[in-house]
């Protein structure tokens, strides 16, 4: 069975300070692999996708990055926190197109900015 | 553009009750619909898809919807609630193969009073 996993579960970090999200699928060879970001009590954003390793493209801007250095995880980081960064994180995998299978998503971590 | 309209951000029924939630979206052709549903501290769980054929789809746990074109919307239904349906729900839309991005309503909070 495909298990996804994100860690950490929380973080509290300071504006300014550097962050990284991780995510990682067992069970399953050449996901994609998506990040998505929920403000509090909002709906959720695509910030990334990834088809294969080493290949990443955006769908927002929000002073992040992604890297895909395994085939089976998936990085979030930013080298400055801004306080607009809070909220929940998300990764996903599918086995296909967005269009054409499910997404399964991770439990989520939750970053607080102060 | 394409976009997903979910009116009500709070619903609140009783236990047994049926239950209706709302869902428009804005698209050219016939998009691809899904309903997520999202409970507490976790990420979300598919309930249903809608692609094409019979308009009405069946979901897990008792959830249907029906997809209308010419009133666009997939407003989800069940006709006897639980408690255990308290979560976020999310309509949301893709287009159809070729699109890596899902487009997602703002989500709206149920709350099975027992």
């Amino acid at each position: 069975a495909q298990t996804i996993h994100q860690w950490p579960v929380a973080e509290i970090k300071a504006v300014g300070s550097p962050l990284s999200l991780g995510c990682t699928i067992k069970g399953k060879s050449s996901p994609n692999l998506y990040w998505y970001w929920q403000a509090t009590g909002g709906t959720l954003q695509q910030l990334f996708y990834s088809i294969t390793v080493g290949q990443v493209e955006s769908v927002v801007q929000l002073n992040l990055s992604a890297s895909r250095p395994k085939d089976d995880q998936f990085i979030l980081s930013t080298e400055k926190l801004l306080l607009s960064h809070s909220g929940f994180y998300l990764c996903a995998w599918s086995l296909e197109g967005i269009s054409n299978e499910r997404l399964f998503f991770g439990h989520g971590t939750k970053l607080s900015v102060l | 553009a394409q976009s997903v309209t979910q009116p009500d951000a709070r619903v609140t029924v009783s236990e047994g009750a049926s239950l209706q939630l709302r869902c428009k979206y804005s698209y050219s052709g016939t998009p691809y619909l899904f309903w997520y549903v999202q409970y507490p501290r976790q990420g979300l769980q598919l309930l249903l898809k809608y692609y094409s054929g019979d308009p009405v789809v069946q979901g897990v746990n008792g959830f249907e919807a029906e997809f209308s074109k010419s009133n666009s919307s997939f407003h989800l239904r069940k006709a006897s609630v639980h408690w255990s349906d308290s979560a976020v729900y999310f309509c949301v839309l893709s287009a159809p193969s070729g699109s890596w991005q899902l487009i997602f309503g703002s989500g709206t909070q149920l709350t099975v009073m027992p």
